[in-house]
């Protein structure tokens, strides 16, 4: 199975709402990163926490990181009608492939 | 800079034909990736080059798949011959990779339908 498995698979929320979307991975890492792909586009890089950070901000976005666990969160807040698109955790491996792996994503929909 | 380009855009191929997809990295980038996305199978590696030197390949899913990187500003992904099942996105990212992968850059991929 693949390295991150994101979610949920779809959300639906309204204008102005947080989104919270969930990554879990199986082998150490170095870092993940978080990605979003608007429909028909390449993927974006969004943020990128280490394995030693826990939080880490960037405008709206909260990302969280629980190696104890193997997990880490997406909160998008007071969220926009431009932010439907698909996201995407990706892990950086500590060992083995050198090459990010990508989950199956999160497709978020904000309603206007 | 201009990204990661990517040509074509959008190719549809008849089953059997040579498909050649082309790459053209950031300036300055060391590393070069080619995936794959499909409904099906997410989005999967199938080839990356550091310093223009294949490192990991074993996510070519055949012979019929091969990749090359001539220069530090041009790669090639080729399947010869194609089959339906190589309908996909393909897309190619470059990113700096030293002692841990940071963030990578998309082009806007290859949409192939092979028919």
């Amino acid at each position: 199975s693949q390295q991150g498995e994101e979610d949920p698979q779809a959300l639906s929320i309204q204008e102005g709402e947080n989104a919270t979307m969930n990554c879990s991975y199986k082998t150490s890492i170095n870092n993940l990163q978080w990605y979003r792909q608007n429909s028909g586009r390449g993927l974006v890089h969004l943020i990128l926490i280490r394995s030693n950070e826990r939080e880490k901000h960037s405008g709206r976005l909260r990302v969280t990181l629980d190696t104890s666990k193997k997990s880490s969160s997406l909160l998008i807040t007071a969220s926009r009608a431009a932010d439907t698109a698909s996201y995407f955790c990706a892990t950086d491996a500590a060992t083995g492939r050198r090459a990010l792996t990508f989950g199956s994503g999160t497709r978020l929909q904000v309603q206007p | 800079d201009a990204g990661v380009i990517q040509s074509p855009r959008h190719e549809v191929t008849e089953m059997g034909q040579e498909v050649t997809l082309r790459c053209k990295p950031i300036s300055g980038h060391n590393s070069l990736f080619w995936y794959r996305q499909t409904m099906m199978r997410g989005l999967e590696l199938l080839i990356y080059f550091n310093n223009n030197v294949p490192i990991d390949d074993s996510g070519m899913p055949e012979d019929r798949f091969s990749a090359k990187m001539p220069n530090a500003s041009f790669s090639t992904l080729k399947i010869q011959p194609s089959e339906p099942r190589d309908s996909a996105v393909y897309f190619c990212a470059s990113s700096l990779l030293v002692q841990e992968n940071y963030g990578y850059t998309f082009g806007s991929g290859t949409r192939l339908t092979v028919v």
